[in-house]
Parts: C-alpha cells; sequence; structure tokens
C-alpha cells in the first residue's frame, strides 16, 4: 500500500516568516513530487514538482527531494496571509500513474 | 502551464436525476484522465482512471454503474453521476495525464461543485 504521510496542522507562522511543510512517502521507487495548495472549496492548484534529489527554488517556493529518507518538504519564505491554504503532498510512482496523495497541512499565515 | 476546463462549474440537482460532468485538456492531449471526488474537510479521494477509447477502472468502493466515464476523445472526458442522492454531493474534480518523460506538470481541472437535494 503506497501511502503519503504529512502533518494535518495547523501550522501557524507569523507574517514574513518561513514555513517548512514535510511530506514522507513509502514507495521507494517513487519518481516524480508535487505540491499542490488548495484554498476552501477550490480546486489543487500545483506550485511546485520535483524529480530530482536536492533543492528546486521557484520564487518564493523551494522543494527539497531527499529520495534516499523518502522525504520531500517544501519551504515558503516570506509567508503572506494569502498562502493560507492546505498544501497538499503528491506522489507519482511512476508514468502516467494516478498520484498518491497526503491528507494536507493546513497552513495559517498570521498578519 | 496546462489548461483544463470543467464544466459545469456548481450545478444543482433533484436525487434520482442524472449529472453529466464534462472536463476538457485544452492545449494537450491527454491520453489518461483521473477523476477524483472530495468531500468537505476530506482529502482527494481518486474515483476512476480512464484511458482514451477504453473503459475506465475504478477504486475499490466506488461503483462503476453509477459514476459512468466516457473518455472518447484525448481532449474530452466526461463524468455521468447517474441516478444521484443526496450522499453523492460533492466537489468532482479531474486530472488529465499525459505520458511522457519527466518532469509530468500535472493538473487539476477547477472542479464541479454537485448538490443533491
Amino acid at each position: 500500500q503506497k501511502e503519503v504521510e504529512q502533518n494535518s496542522g495547523p501550522l501557524s507562522v507569523p507574517e514574513g516568516a518561513i514555513a517548512s511543510l514535510n511530506c514522507t512517502y513509502s514507495d521507494r521507487g517513487s519518481q516524480s513530487f508535487f505540491w499542490y495548495r488548495q484554498y476552501s472549496g477550490k480546486s489543487p492548484e500545483l506550485i511546485m514538482f520535483i524529480y530530482s534529489n536536492g533543492d528546486k527554488e521557484d520564487g518564493r517556493f523551494t522543494a527539497q527531494l531527499n529520495k534516499a529518507s523518502q522525504y520531500v518538504s517544501l519551504l515558503i519564505r516570506d509567508s503572506q496571509p494569502s498562502d493560507s491554504a492546505t498544501y497538499l503532498c503528491a506522489v507519482q510512482p511512476s508514468g502516467n500513474t494516478p498520484l498518491v496523495f497526503g491528507k494536507g497541512t493546513r497552513l495559517s499565515v498570521i498578519a | 502551464g496546462a489548461v483544463v476546463s470543467q464544466h459545469p462549474s456548481w450545478v444543482i440537482c433533484k436525487s434520482g436525476t442524472s449529472v453529466k460532468i464534462e472536463c476538457r485538456s485544452l492545449d494537450f492531449q491527454a491520453t489518461t484522465m483521473f477523476w477524483y471526488r472530495q468531500f468537505p474537510k476530506q482529502s482527494l479521494m481518486l474515483m476512476a482512471t480512464s484511458n482514451e477509447g477504453s473503459k475506465a477502472t475504478y477504486e475499490q468502493g466506488v461503483e462503476k454503474d453509477k459514476f459512468l466515464i466516457n473518455h472518447a476523445s484525448l481532449t474530452l472526458s466526461t463524468l455521468t453521476v447517474t441516478s444521484a442522492h443526496p450522499e453523492d454531493s460533492s466537489f468532482y474534480i479531474c486530472r488529465p495525464g499525459t505520458s511522457g518523460k519527466p518532469p509530468y506538470e500535472q493538473y487539476f481541472g477547477p472542479g464541479t461543485r454537485l448538490t443533491v437535494t
């Protein structure tokens, strides 16, 4: 059974701080990793994807992947109240296969 | 990024009626379509996977005769909720998929909120 684990939160950070979201996965052979942001009542919005070990930066967002530890994280720098949402970690085992989702971490950025 | 549309964005129907939800991939060919639903305050649940031109594969616990999926073309898939009941009220979201080399950019449709009265 492929599993993706996330802390459900809520994770509260002050405005301007760094928010760190973590995710572990069980399938060691997984190839692609995604972070989605979901606002209440809306569809998930793709923030970042990563498939190689190391860091990948895009604006205020940095995804980090460590395949040996089966761990992927998302850092949000200079957090803004508009970043308050549920963040979903998703893992794709291989090719064009269904994503396996974590249950999401609710982030609250306090102004 | 890829553009995915869903229609309708929301629908209210009476119990016992059927509702059809369309999902279109607007700028790439979706060889696969994944359909999800999400109940309030819960995580996404994969309902079924369909490949263009073939029958859908349903996840355990999802009734294939109730949730009819058609994936007749590479840009359009439909989900029909037949004989809808209040417990089918949910947020239905599609995600087109395409084969190819990594990275796979996986985008969701905007979702359809179904309310059955």
